[in-house]
């Protein structure tokens, strides 16, 4: 059964700084990986995916990294804003989507 | 607009009452599936469905049904809800289960069992 993980499970930055969010899994056998974000009694919304056969993705001020070899995936937000606080959370894709508990991210104005 | 709809959003209901959750997608996507989000548990995938009549079990199936019987709809039903199925449901939808292929979620139904 695939397990996944986000460390940390908060964060507070002030404005401007870079976040680095990490998600890691244990079983590499993947379709792909997808970030979401999802505010507070929201739905989701996906920033990225990343397939499986690929090694990063970007869209704007975000990169998210995978390392199937060692079962890791990383989320990039350049220059943090404070409309970048939310839950961020990552989920792999075999069958089905195997989520991370998420990583809330405050950015202090 | 291509989308993934639930209705209700909000339900407030008593235990046992049968119960149907609406799920439909306007982007002629094969695969849909149920999750539901609880504090500290995360979001888990109660059912999932290939195709049309093609369905199955995922994590957290007791206490809930579901049918596949147009591409676009996937009804949750509950027969007779328990306070335990208090929860934030989604409903999502991929063209095929494969590594090219984002899956995209409603924006959810806060149910409520009394």
């Amino acid at each position: 059964k695939q397990e996944v993980t986000q460390i940390p499970a908060a964060l507070s930055v002030p404005e401007g700084e870079n976040l680095v969010l990490n998600c890691s899994f244990t079983d590499s056998a993947i379709y792909n990986l997808q970030w979401f974000r999802q505010d507070p009694g929201k739905g989701l919304t996906s920033l990225l995916l990343i397939q499986s056969s690929q090694r990063e993705q970007t869209s704007g001020r975000l990169n998210a990294s995978l390392d199937k070899s060692s079962g890791r995936s990383t989320l990039y937000i350049a220059a943090s804003q404070p409309g970048d606080s939310a839950t961020y959370l990552c989920a792999t894709n075999d069958y089905k989507l195997s989520f991370g508990a998420g990583t809330t991210v405050t950015v202090r104005a | 607009e291509a989308q993934v709809t639930q209705n209700p959003r909000y339900l407030i209901t008593v235990t046992g009452k049968k119960l149907t959750v609406t799920c439909s997608q306007n982007m002629n996507h094969e695969y849909m599936s149920w999750y539901r989000q609880d504090p500290g548990l995360g979001l888990r995938q109660i059912y999932y469905s290939m195709n049309v009549e093609v369905t199955d079990k995922g994590d957290v199936p007791e206490g809930y049904k579901v049918s596949r019987k147009e591409k676009r709809n996937f009804p949750l039903i509950l027969e007779s809800p328990s306070p335990n199925q208090t929860s934030l449901y989604f409903c999502a939808s991929s063209f095929r289960q494969s590594s090219y292929n984002e899956q995209f979620f409603g924006p959810g139904t806060r149910l409520t069992v009394l």
